[in-house]
Formats: C-alpha cells, sequence, structure tokens
C-alpha cells in the first residue's frame, strides 16, 4: 500500500527557517512525481510545486515560485518543503501528494495524500 | 491563468436526495479535471480523474461528467458519510491554483 508520512507539528516564530518532510513508501518516488499542497485555517487547496524525485525536476505554482524550495533524497524516499523565512501568513496545514502526471503534461492529479503537516508561525 | 469556479459554495441536503456540483473552467481544460472529498480534520481523498473515471474504492453513487469548461459531480442517493467539502481542480496546464474554492456539503 502507497504511504506518504510527514513529519509533525512546527511552531515556529516569524523570521525563522523551516524544512518539513514526506516520506514515500515502496517505489512510490522512484517513478512518480510528489507535490505539495497547501491549506490556510479554513480556506480551500493550493497547489505549490511537484517534484520529480528521479532527477529532482521542480516546477512551482507561479503563486509560490520564490516563496518556498521543494528538494528531495531519493536515497531515502524522502522529499522536503522549505522555507528561508516563515512569515505568519505561512500558518497552515500542508499536505504532500503523489502526483499522476501524463507525458506532456506539466500538471496532474493527487491520488495519494499525506497525513499533514500543520505549520503555526506567531510571534 | 485558468480559474476554476464551483457552485454553489455550500449545498444543504438529506440523506437518500441526489445532488449535483457543478465547476466552471475559465477555459478549456478538456477532460482533464479531478474531484477531491474533504472531511474535517482529514486530508482530501481522489474521488474522480479524467473528469469520470473513479479512483478505486470509491462507491459507484458518485460520478463525473462533462468537458471543455463545464463540469459536474453527482452523487445519486446521499450516505452520511458522503458530507463534506469537495473540490475539483484541473490539470490540464499550469496556473496559479487549479483547486476550484471548494463546495461544503451539510445535511439538512
Amino acid at each position: 500500500e502507497v504511504q506518504l508520512v510527514q513529519s509533525g507539528t512546527e511552531v515556529k516564530k516569524p523570521g525563522e527557517s523551516l524544512k518539513i518532510s514526506c516520506m514515500g513508501s515502496g517505489d512510490i518516488f522512484t517513478t512518480y512525481w510528489i507535490g505539495w499542497v497547501r491549506q490556510m485555517p479554513g480556506k480551500g487547496l493550493e497547489w505549490m510545486g511537484i517534484i520529480y524525485l528521479t532527477d529532482s525536476d521542480t516546477r512551482y505554482s507561479p503563486s509560490f515560485q520564490g516563496q518556498v524550495t521543494i528538494s528531495a533524497d531519493k536515497s531515502i524516499s524522502t522529499a522536503y518543503l522549505q522555507w528561508s523565512s516563515l512569515r505568519a501568513s505561512d500558518t497552515a496545514m500542508y499536505y504532500c501528494v503523489r502526483v499522476r502526471l501524463y507525458s506532456g503534461f506539466d500538471l496532474g492529479y493527487f491520488d495519494y495524500w499525506g497525513q499533514g503537516t500543520l505549520v503555526t508561525v506567531s510571534s | 491563468d485558468i480559474q476554476m469556479t464551483q457552485s454553489p459554495s455550500t449545498l444543504s441536503a438529506s440523506v437518500g436526495d441526489r445532488v449535483t456540483i457543478t465547476c466552471r473552467a475559465s477555459q478549456s481544460v478538456s477532460t482533464w479535471l479531478a474531484w477531491y472529498q474533504q472531511k474535517p480534520g482529514r486530508a482530501p481523498k481522489l474521488l474522480i480523474f479524467q473528469t469520470s473515471t473513479l479512483e478505486s474504492g470509491v462507491p459507484s453513487r458518485f460520478s463525473g461528467s462533462g468537458s471543455g469548461t463545464e463540469f459536474t459531480l453527482t452523487i445519486s442517493s446521499l450516505q452520511p458519510d458522503d458530507f463534506a467539502t469537495y473540490y475539483c481542480q484541473q490539470y490540464n496546464s499550469f496556473s496559479r491554483n487549479t483547486f476550484g474554492q471548494g463546495t461544503k456539503l451539510e445535511i439538512k
């Protein structure tokens, strides 16, 4: 069974850096894209970006380009989402997802979801 | 940038009702559309991809249709477990956000 297991809840101060993780089971990471989706409190879903672990090809939503960095370590089947300087507006639940992306397309749909990582940024 | 708009934003219905949620795209996304269900405090779950293909394990009371710019998610006979928020998502092309704003399905 495919599983995406995310790192735990984070409470940080504005200006601090943060890196959260998503570990996949099985061969999930060798042949699929992994993405990140943000959900701010009481709000809808926003896709942030996706990464192909085989070669670290990364694509960002224009809304998040330059705001976060998505990376991965295929040797440990883990994808990461990081911030260099958090803001209060980064407070949200962050989900990692497995992306089903067809050849020739820039984006796909999300068939497996991690349990979410809650990030709270407050002074 | 493709914008996805769902209607209604909130829908009140009863167990056994047939309900339809609409998702409109600001430009054609062909049939590259998915639907997700999210319950409070839980991660979203994929229901349908490519407009009408049910994900494995999804009950047959769920169905999807449409093409181009207008799509629908239909639940043929609402069950208690179906009360949740539903999101559509286009994956035809890059845009700032590929999800609709969500439709909350409430118990009447």
